[in-house]
């Protein structure tokens, strides 16, 4: 069975440049999730979806990164104009449920690793 | 930021030998999940726990949610080279959310 698909495995991009991550989530799955992963703050939440609709983006960091959930089986992440400080490792995740403690598990891609130059 | 502190940040332990690490809050989670993340890939879920005092095992390992819902202990015994990876615990603070804190991580490195 496919897992959450992401892409790009990795993009290297200069200053200001527009990037847009991909994720394909688990069939099924009605929650989707975005983190960030870098050595100084770790795995960050930034936005969580259920049934395509945005429930908390709170760790969305500024009015830079945006994301969208077109329909059940995609989603974006984009950041507009990216700079040097966004390098990091971008997951995506789904899960099958609303609550974790009904759910219990969050299936990660292999994660998206960004270099902003 | 970060609101699970882990315990050790790293180890180093030779092939064989019993792993214990630890996640702490100041505040309640209502649960607790320890998850693995192997080089190159992302996290994968190894236990989870849903009532205070819980302990459940899964193999080798084996999970504790603290009493006071402000802590978790993971435990993997006779270590094997494959257990190398960082080691996440996560928690929710609400039954009415998905949103999941991760902790900072406990990277192990097992020596044969």
């Amino acid at each position: 069975d496919a897992g959450v698909i992401q892409s790009p495995r990795h993009e290297v991009t200069e200053m200001g440049q527009e990037v847009t991550l991909r994720c394909k989530p688990i069939s099924g799955h009605n929650s989707l999730f975005w983190y960030r992963q870098t050595m100084m703050r770790g795995l960050e939440l930034l936005i969580y979806f259920n049934n395509n609709v945005p429930i908390d983006d709170s760790g969305m960091p500024e009015d830079r990164f945006s994301a969208k959930m077109p329909n059940a089986s995609f989603s974006t992440l984009k950041i507009q104009p990216s700079e040097p400080r966004d390098s990091a490792v971008y997951f995506c995740a789904s899960s099958p449920g609303l609550r974790i403690s009904n759910t219990g598990e969050l299936f990660f891609g292999e994660g998206s690793r960004l270099t902003v130059l | 930021g970060q609101q699970l502190n882990q315990s050790p940040q790293s180890m180093f332990i030779q092939e064989g030998e019993d792993v214990s690490m630890n996640c702490t809050s100041s505040s309640i989670f209502n649960t607790w999940l320890w998850y693995k993340q192997d080089p190159g890939e992302g996290p994968v879920l190894l236990i989870a726990l849903y009532k205070a005092g819980e302990l459940t095992s899964n193999g080798r390992l084996t999970a504790q949610f603290g009493i006071t819902r402000k802590d978790s202990f993971l435990n993997i015994s006779a270590s094997i080279p494959s257990d190398v990876g960082i080691y996440f615990c996560a928690g929710t603070r609400s039954y009415n959310t998905d949103k999941l804190i991760f902790g900072t991580g406990t990277r192990l490195q097992v020596f044969p």
